[in-house]
């Protein structure tokens, strides 16, 4: 399965811009990129998913580089309600047509007042 | 979360004894999982469904077994607890072919094994 790499914690001023990085160096060209969050002991939170394109939704932004190795999730506006566990995952394809989503240990972003 | 329900939400049992978490859906989703989650690891997967009766193991399956009977329900048996199942399990629900993307996860059950 493809891995990931994220930093271990992260901190940011409430109301700028957060840049979560992510490294996938072993990507397969049809295994996608999904970014999910866990506030406190929450189930985890679906974020933004993509292949090659840059994504936008109403939580965030990814940005993917040319090459596929690495991403950016990025939260315009951080609030302090931001403040959780991002996971970054790459998509495994089973059989049966399921998709699995190993995760690792994420990134903790702490949003400062 | 909506469409996904957990239960029980925490149970205390005893090394030994076999436990049962159910995990039920509304949102008629082909595929579900079950997860575990403890410090240092993070979420890890135990089995999954990829429908009635087809299921497959995750990373850490061993001392877990499922069953899937119908659509709405998953059951994740420890078959003797052991303490080292002492864990926050998760259960997912995800059907990319409906258009909604992504996993849907439960709220989690709190397994306490003394």
């Amino acid at each position: 399965d493809a891995k990931t790499t994220q930093p271990t914690s992260m901190d940011c001023a409430e109301g700028r811009a957060a840049n979560l990085p992510c490294n996938h160096s072993t990507i397969s060209g049809n295994e996608y990129v999904y970014w999910y969050r866990q506030i406190h002991s929450q189930g985890p939170q679906y974020i933004i998913h993509g292949l090659k394109n840059n994504e936008t939704n109403e939580m965030a932004s990814l940005i993917i580089t040319e090459d596929r190795k690495s991403s950016t999730l990025i939260l315009p506006h951080a609030t302090l309600r931001d403040t959780a566990v991002y996971y970054c995952i790459v998509r495994v394809s089973t059989q049966g047509g399921s998709e699995k989503l190993v995760f690792g240990k994420g990134t903790k972003l702490t949003v400062n007042p | 979360d909506a469409g996904i329900t957990q239960s029980p939400r925490h149970k205390v049992t005893e090394t030994g004894t076999p436990v049962t978490l159910r995990c039920h859906q509304t949102e008629n989703h082909r595929y579900m999982y079950w997860y575990r989650q403890d410090p240092g690891h993070g979420l890890r997967l135990i089995h999954y469904s990829y429908g009635v009766k087809d299921t497959d193991k995750g990373e850490v399956s061993d001392g877990y077994s499922v069953s899937r009977s119908k659509t709405e329900d998953f059951l994740l048996t420890l078959e003797s607890a052991t303490s080292s199942q002492t864990s926050v399990y998760f259960c997912a629900i995800s059907d990319p072919g409906t258009g909604v993307y992504g996993y849907t996860f439960g709220s989690g059950t709190r397994l306490t094994v003394v």
